[in-house]
């Protein structure tokens, strides 16, 4: 985990609201990526950013949207939680394009009621 | 720290003696391959990695094996400790067409002392 921050760790939420979670690294890392774990999907991609203001979208996407205004921040918004957005969420960093291994956060276990 | 509870294939092996975890990919575009250990409460961490032009690479204690005539990669752990019980994940990256990678959903280790 070294390097990479996640915030919040744990975050219980009524469905509806609005959450953002952010993920900082200090690794001057490229390539920033917004994971889900669920039990049986093993990690799916969200979003994924390859430079400040350059994002695209991952296999699981809908119902998310990311940011990346600055180089070591990467930011995950639900606009309207759901419960199907109960999840581990994980954020990982990689060097670049040449670079696949990738290094990941702690985790962020966000809960929608 | 975050984790799921997981509901995986599991493989209980004895202190001391060697563990294989399998994998088998699903895009014979694949071309690098990579080996993650999550932890209980953790993010993934990277392990070791294999490019396609390759059939076996060895680290500490490690050796990945790659078979890409049936699509199959192996984990090998010499003398497994129990420090070793974590969740493996496998993971196919596709370089062309753009960034894309698929990670499998894992298998539990377990190392009875």
């Amino acid at each position: 985990d070294a390097g990479i921050t996640q915030s919040p760790r744990h975050k219980v939420t009524e469905t509806g609201t609005p959450v953002t979670l952010r993920c900082h690294q200090t690794e001057n890392h490229r390539y920033m990526y917004w994971y889900r774990q669920d039990p049986g999907h093993g990690l799916r991609l969200i979003h994924y950013s390859y430079g400040v203001k350059d994002t695209d979208k991952g296999e699981v996407s809908d119902g998310y949207s990311v940011s990346r205004s600055k180089t070591e921040d990467f930011l995950l918004t639900l606009e309207s939680a759901t419960s199907s957005q109960t999840s581990v969420y994980f954020c990982a960093i990689s060097r670049g394009p040449d670079s696949y291994e990738q290094y990941f956060g702690p985790g962020t276990r966000l809960t929608v009621t | 720290g975050e984790s799921v509870g997981l509901h995986l294939p599991t493989l209980s092996v004895q202190e001391g003696d060697n563990s294989i975890i399998n994998c088998a990919y699903s895009n014979s575009a694949s071309d690098y391959f990579i080996w993650y250990k999550q932890e209980s409460g953790k993010g993934p961490q990277f392990i070791i990695d294999i490019r396609s032009n390759m059939d076996k690479r060895q680290g500490q204690r490690v050796t990945v094996l790659l078979n890409k005539t049936v699509k199959h990669l192996s984990l090998q752990i010499a003398a497994t400790q129990p420090g070793d019980s974590a969740v493996y994940f496998c993971a196919e990256n596709i370089s062309t067409g753009g960034f894309k990678t698929i990670f499998g959903a894992g298998t539990r280790l377990f190392v009875k002392a």
